[in-house]
């Protein structure tokens, strides 16, 4: 059973803190990790994605894997309160295709102002 | 955004009576996807396309089917809808290249009473 594990949330910090979002996934040999941010009433939008080992960085997020301990997680710098929202992990397993793209349930952040 | 829709956006029906919700890319990407989102379960995986006339199972399709007679069109069929479907359903596209993104379209809030 494929499973890609989060923290369901709710996560709370003050504005201007850094947010970290952690996932993990059960299916060793998983090749590519995506984060989707979905808002309240609104469809899962993709922020980042990640294939190799180490730290990427768009802006003010930074998604860092590590496949040896199957664990990817998202890090969101100076929050604001408009990155609240859910935030969702999503792993292609070995198996490929995208039609096999599992997602974890979410966790929720809210920043506080 | 992506050239994705979906329609109807919000539907109420009777349990028994036959839905269909249908999706309408723009991208003219090859592969389609439905999901359902439901509160505790996450986004899951209902049937995908792979081409036109090409479709194939996810994770929950019973009581699904699915049809696409163009690229531009992924249409979901519930042909005799229950309470257990009333949810959230988003279509999803990807282009199926070295990452294999997908992107979602605005959902469809189904109820089933």
């Amino acid at each position: 059973q494929k499973e890609v594990e989060q923290n369901s949330g709710p996560l709370s910090v003050p504005e201007g803190a850094i947010a970290s979002l952690n996932c993990t996934y059960s299916d060793r040999g998983s090749q590519s990790f995506f984060w989707y941010r979905q808002y309240s009433g609104k469809s899962p939008e993709l922020i980042m994605f990640i294939y190799s080992n180490g730290d990427k960085e768009d802006g003010r997020f930074t998604a860092q894997l590590n496949k040896a301990s199957q664990y990817v997680s998202l890090l969101i710098r100076d929050s604001q309160p408009s990155d609240s929202a859910t935030y969702l992990c999503a792993v292609n397993p070995p198996q490929g295709g995208s039609e096999k793209l599992v997602f974890g349930k979410g966790t929720k952040l809210t920043v506080n102002p | 955004d992506a050239g994705i829709t979906q329609s109807p956006r919000h539907k109420v029906t009777e349990t028994g009576t036959p839905v269909t919700l249908r999706c309408h890319q723009t991208e003219n990407h090859r592969y389609m996807y439905w999901y359902r989102q439901d509160p505790g379960h996450g986004l899951r995986l209902i049937h995908y396309s792979y081409g036109v006339k090409d479709t194939d199972k996810g994770e929950v399709s019973d009581g699904y089917s699915v049809s696409r007679s163009k690229t531009e069109d992924f249409l979901l069929t519930l042909e005799s809808a229950t309470s257990s479907q009333t949810s959230v359903y988003f279509c999803a596209i990807s282009a199926r290249g070295f990452i294999d993104e997908q992107f979602f379209g605005p959902g469809t809030r189904l109820t089933v009473l």
